[in-house]
């Protein structure tokens, strides 16, 4: 079974620059999460999707973040925007039933 | 609110002996619990989950965790630690009644030696 794929997996900007990451979930996961890790920190829930409705985003920054999910099944993830503060590791995961199973990341640095 | 805590930031072990890995949570109703391990440029691979059922919980690589109610600890262990098994550990909790956000501790480093 091919995992959560998401790119890039690397990114630098300047700050005051956009920038996007795509997600790919595991087939036929109908929910999509987005965390965002900061170094020395645990994984923390920016946006989740159940099929292309939004359950919570309570903690996304919607100045300046935004995120979609068109048709259910890939999402992107945009920043604009970017601030020195969002350098961190950016975490698509994916579910079906309990378990989340999580993507490589994209390792983003804002200059 | 929900929220978990790991209460050592590094754990220290020589190989073949035992480990374990501490956490507590909090949530408001019976909870879901969760074990992840992060290796260095890699993304978070699931270990194991309780849901219900037996307290003892086995999962990959070796690993178990028990549920514990009364204290509200779901502690990480392993018979006998490798030097492979050193990599940074992730408790994560969520609500079982709603499809709430899984929460997750700071982490802690696990550190084997020869």
């Amino acid at each position: 079974e091919a995992g959560v794929a998401q790119s890039p997996r690397y990114k630098i900007i300047e700050k005051r620059q956009s920038v996007a990451f795509w997600c790919n979930p595991i087939s036929g996961h109908a929910t999509l999460y987005w965390y965002q890790q900061i170094l020395g920190q645990g994984p923390k829930l920016l946006i989740q999707f159940q099929n292309n409705g939004v359950v919570d985003d309570s903690q996304l920054p919607k100045d300046r973040f935004s995120a979609e999910r068109l048709k259910g099944v890939d999402s992107t993830l945009k920043i604009q925007p970017a601030k020195l503060e969002d350098s961190a590791v950016y975490l698509c995961a994916s579910s079906s039933v309990g378990s989340l199973f999580f993507g490589p990341g994209t390792r983003l640095t804002v200059l | 609110a929900q929220s978990v805590a790991q209460p050592e930031d590094q754990v220290n072990v020589a190989e073949g002996n035992p480990l374990t890995v501490k956490c507590t949570y909090s949530v408001s109703g019976n909870p879901y619990l969760f074990w992840y391990v992060q290796y260095p440029n890699r993304g978070l691979q699931f270990l194991l989950k309780y849901i219900t059922g037996d307290n003892l919980v086995k999962g990959s690589y070796g690993f178990e965790a028990e549920f514990n109610k009364s204290q509200t600890s779901f502690h990480l262990k392993k018979p006998s630690a490798l030097v492979s098994d050193s990599a940074l550990y992730f408790c994560a909790v969520r609500d079982a009644g709603t499809a709430s956000k899984l929460t997750f501790g700071t982490g802690t480093r696990l550190q084997v030696t020869l």
